[in-house]
């Protein structure tokens, strides 16, 4: 069975630190894709990123940035010079691309990040 | 603008009483989901639906129905609401299911029966 894991349920970091957020996953599939999403607190859901699971080139997008490791089966999310404006929730997920599979998104449980100014 | 549209944002309601919350999408998506999200638990899929007339399952589909009946809308019906069905709800589309595009997702049903 698909499993995602974030360890981190709540991180609190002051402006400007950078942060890393943990993402874990388990499936026995070998082609797959893995997403994140950011939950702000006025609850709608905001798509970060999507990568498959033969691409495993890190990814930068203005100060965020994500490590894909196949051989440790995660996907961290990392965030350079934090804003308040980062303080949100964020979900990693896992989707397989497994013919007769439940189309869906695995989630996580989520990393509450928080940014003090 | 592409856009998934859910209503009502919020509802409270009581017990038994029976509601949908609707979900609309402007998108000619062929796949549409509904997810609930609560605390601890993180997103957890609750009836998905491939085309139009064809839908099935998720992980926690106790106590819900859908119908599409046209492909831009996916309405989640509950006919008997019980307070464990206190959650917010998220409809998603995509264009060939999760695995080839992201999800958009609607703004969230804030659903609290009492």
């Amino acid at each position: 069975a698909q499993k995602v894991t974030q360890a981190q349920t709540e991180i609190s970091v002051v402006e400007k630190e950078d942060v890393t957020l943990d993402c874990v996953y388990e499936t026995r599939d070998t082609t797959y894709y893995l997403f994140w999403y950011k939950q702000p607190p006025s609850g709608e859901l905001v798509f970060l990123i999507r990568r498959n699971s033969f691409d495993e080139q890190n990814e930068i997008s203005g100060r965020y940035s994500w490590n894909f490791q196949k051989s440790t089966s995660s996907f961290n999310f990392t965030i350079t010079a934090s804003q308040v404006v980062d303080s949100a929730v964020y979900f990693c997920a896992l989707s397989l691309h497994s013919g007769g599979s439940n189309y869906k998104l695995t989630f996580g449980k989520g990393t509450l990040l928080t940014v003090n100014p | 603008e592409a856009q998934v549209t859910q209503n009502p944002r919020y509802l409270i309601t009581v017990t038994g009483k029976k509601l949908t919350v609707t979900c609309s999408q402007n998108m000619n998506h062929e796949y549409m989901s509904w997810y609930r999200q609560d605390p601890g638990l993180g997103l957890r899929q609750i009836y998905y639906s491939m085309n139009v007339e064809v839908t099935d399952k998720g992980d926690v589909p106790e106590g819900y129905k859908v119908s599409r009946k046209e492909k831009r809308n996916f309405p989640l019906i509950l006919e008997s609401p019980s307070p464990n069905q206190t959650s917010l709800y998220f409809c998603a589309s995509s264009r060939q299911g999760a695995i080839f595009t992201e999800a958009f997702f609607g703004q969230g049903t804030r659903l609290t029966v009492v």
